[in-house]
């Protein structure tokens, strides 16, 4: 299957500063990427997608003041959280949708995920 | 919009079948996935099923499709301690890309 990987693994940070999380296609390029949350025990939620060379699409209740997004590249989208606060303590995942000329049929590959705690 | 629902705990000993349930509300839903997330990590993509066919084997992996009663099951035969993990299923109507992810099944294997 295609590789996702995601960086910082896990970071913890003042409340108050910001955050960036590298999401990255190793081996396909991916036009199109999405950012989930996950709270403990819980499912994902979609934050947004993110589309190369244009603006993410926010999900309902997600501001996207907060969570900035920039797909600047085809292998690259960043999420960062901005003046992160300790509700904003969650694993964050990415994933990638395979595009159909290696054969995908609208499935997401997902990173490993990030863990951040704000203190 | 979609909403899928799964059993919140399954709990199997080593050898036995495990069979994991999900229902989905939207008839359109046009891909089905299964996907595995160990503690801590990210989430594996196992197995998908396309919604105009019934079943689908992938080694240990069997799905089934009721599309009628949007009705969606993971068997996983012979199963293995290493099996033990959350498992999700996903919807799309693939029209978009949006999944919509279960609440999730934590699979428990006992020896």
């Amino acid at each position: 299957g295609a590789v996702v990987s995601q960086h910082p693994s896990r970071v913890i940070c003042k409340s108050g500063t910001s955050v960036k999380i590298e999401c990255r296609s190793l081996d396909f390029q991916a036009t199109t990427m999405f950012w989930y949350r996950q709270f403990p025990k819980q499912s994902l939620m979609l934050m947004a997608t993110s589309n190369e060379g244009s603006k993410a699409t926010y999900e309902q209740g997600v501001e996207k003041d907060k969570f900035l997004i920039n797909h600047a590249s085809l292998t690259l989208s960043t999420l960062t959280v901005t003046s992160a606060h300790p509700e904003d303590s969650s694993f964050y995942i990415c994933s990638a949708r395979v595009p159909k000329y290696r054969g995908g049929y609208n499935e997401q590959f997902f990173g490993p995920g990030t863990r951040l705690t704000v203190l | 919009g979609e909403d899928v629902e799964q059993s919140l705990f399954l709990s199997v000993r080593e050898g036995d079948s495990s069979v994991i349930n999900c229902t989905y509300t939207d008839s359109s839903s046009t891909y089905l996935y299964w996907y595995k997330q160990e503690p801590g990590a990210g989430l594996q993509l196992l197995t998908y099923i396309f919604s105009n066919m019934d079943m689908k084997q992938d080694q240990r992996l069997t799905v089934l499709l009721n599309k009628k009663d949007k009705h969606l099951s993971l068997r996983i035969a012979d199963t293995q301690t290493g099996d033990s993990a959350i498992y999700f299923c996903a919807a799309s109507t693939g029209g978009g890309n949006k999944l919509t992810f279960g609440t999730g099944t934590q699979l428990k294997v006992e020896l």
